[in-house]
């Protein structure tokens, strides 16, 4: 298996622009999340979804991010408009079963992102 | 809410000396997990505990969940220069899955 795979590795935007980032779970598993990584706040998470429907957005920090997951080997996380704040790394993973259970996840490349 | 807090933030070992990274919730756990990102990398899984006083061993690492399941502990034997990285540990408190802010390990050859 290839791993959760994520798309771009690396962003450079101008602030006030839409950014898209893409990511594709290890094939069976049910649960997908979005973290957000940064020197001052470590790993955050975002949005956690399971059986491709959004379960808990509370990390979500405002209302220019948005997520989805249209089907089960897919999802974005979309920024608009973006701000230099938003500068960070964004990992998405994976994982056989919930947030509850006690299972691993299995973190993508990560998606460097630049919001200059 | 949940809190997870790791100490140290940052550990320089010289390579051969041994290494222990600490972490502390403020509520009960009902499984922890142990992590570590290699520098540019990203969050690899290592470990689960789930059991109170829970001890589990990979090689030089060695695992420990605390009797209340609010702490645990990740220990390195004979560091070598492959165990660079950020240690993190997540834990898992009714709802909410928090990672800690992580360990950075140096070592030193």
């Amino acid at each position: 298996d290839a791993g959760v795979i994520q798309s771009p590795r690396h962003e450079v935007t101008e602030m006030g622009q839409e950014v898209t980032l893409r990511c594709k779970p290890i094939s069976g598993h049910n649960s997908l999340f979005w973290y957000r990584q940064t020197m001052m706040r470590g790993l955050e998470l975002l949005i956690y979804f399971n059986n491709n429907v959004p379960i808990d957005d509370s990390g979500m920090p405002e209302d220019r991010f948005s997520a989805k997951m249209p089907n089960a080997s897919f999802s974005t996380l979309k920024i608009q408009p973006s701000e230099p704040r938003d500068s960070a790394v964004y990992f998405c993973a994976s994982s056989l079963g919930t947030l509850l259970a006690n299972t691993e996840a299995f973190f993508g490349q990560g998606t460097r992102l630049t919001v200059v | 809410g949940q809190q997870v807090m790791q100490i140290p933030q940052y550990q320089h070992v010289q390579e051969g000396e041994d290494f222990t990274t600490y972490c502390n919730s403020s509520t009960t756990l009902s499984n922890i997990q142990w992590y570590k990102q290699r520098p540019g990398g990203h969050p690899v899984f290592l470990i689960q505990l789930v059991k109170s006083g829970e001890v589990k061993k990979q090689k030089r690492l060695t695992f420990q969940f605390g009797e209340a399941k609010k702490n645990s502990s990740l220990h390195i034997t004979a560091t070598q220069t492959t165990d660079v990285g950020t240690y993190f540990c997540a834990g898992r408190g009714g709802q909410n899955f928090v990672f800690g802010p992580g360990t950075r390990l140096s070592v030193l050859p």
